[in-house]
């Protein structure tokens, strides 16, 4: 089945404990990207990635690294967390960057105490 | 920078009544437009796209298509049903330099369906 899974579904930490939610896509896409969902500001792109190797920011990538090793994979790296990064995240991953699908996980809810 | 403005909710219809949901744009280029839909407790799923100027996408009795004179591209569907209650989500990809392209998302409209 072709789909976008991420892990963990939900987390609760405390601020500044290093933390990494997986992204892996089993389509062969080559664009991948992170949102942030909050309520009231819909969905905020993080950081995306074009192709392996190539990543770029997004409108709200302060507090966050990624890294595109492989092409299924796309790790959300929160070096420090802090309260301020509460939030629903969501992984997504189309064929290109320009027009096409974007096929979304399920989701992480992470919060951070 | 590029930013997608979609009209606020939430918005509450009876069944059977005509839908519309506004969403205005502003990139520089020529973007692709889409609407996601995200049911409760889900992920966002395409629900439609356009991807040039005066394209309609359409799914599921849902339309949209796409100004560019207006900059705009409403959802609208002639008779809502109790399971298109969710939060429409408007978007647009545009390319942000270097190859490379940017996904911008309005701030989603709750639609609830009453029988």
């Amino acid at each position: 089945e072709a789909q976008v899974t991420q892990n963990p579904r939900y987390l609760i930490t405390v601020t500044g404990k290093k933390l990494t939610v997986t992204c892996s896509q089993n389509m062969n896409h080559e664009y991948m990207s992170w949102y942030r969902q909050d309520p009231g500001l819909g969905l905020r792109q993080i950081y995306y990635s074009m192709n392996v190797e190539v990543t770029d920011k997004g409108d709200v990538p302060e507090g966050y690294k990624v890294s595109r090793k492989e092409k299924r994979n796309f790790p959300l790296i929160l070096e420090s967390p802090s309260p301020n990064q509460t939030s629903l995240y969501f992984c997504a991953s189309s064929l290109r960057g320009d027009g096409y699908e974007q096929y979304f996980g399920p989701g992480t809810r992470l919060t951070v105490t | 920078g590029n930013s997608v403005t979609q009209m606020e909710g939430p918005v509450t219809l009876s069944e059977e009544a005509f839908l519309t949901i506004n969403c205005t744009y502003t990139a520089t280029g020529y973007p692709s437009l889409f609407w996601y839909v995200q049911y409760p407790g889900e992920g966002l799923q395409l629900l439609l796209k356009a991807t040039k100027a005066d394209d309609k996408g359409s799914n599921k009795g849902f339309e949209a298509t796409y100004r560019k004179e207006t900059t705009s591209f409403h959802l609208e569907k002639g008779s809502v049903q109790v399971s298109d209650s969710a939060v429409y989500f408007c978007a647009l990809s545009a390319y942000s330099g270097a190859g490379s392209y940017q996904l911008t998302f309005g701030k989603g409209t709750k639609l609830s369906v009453i029988p």
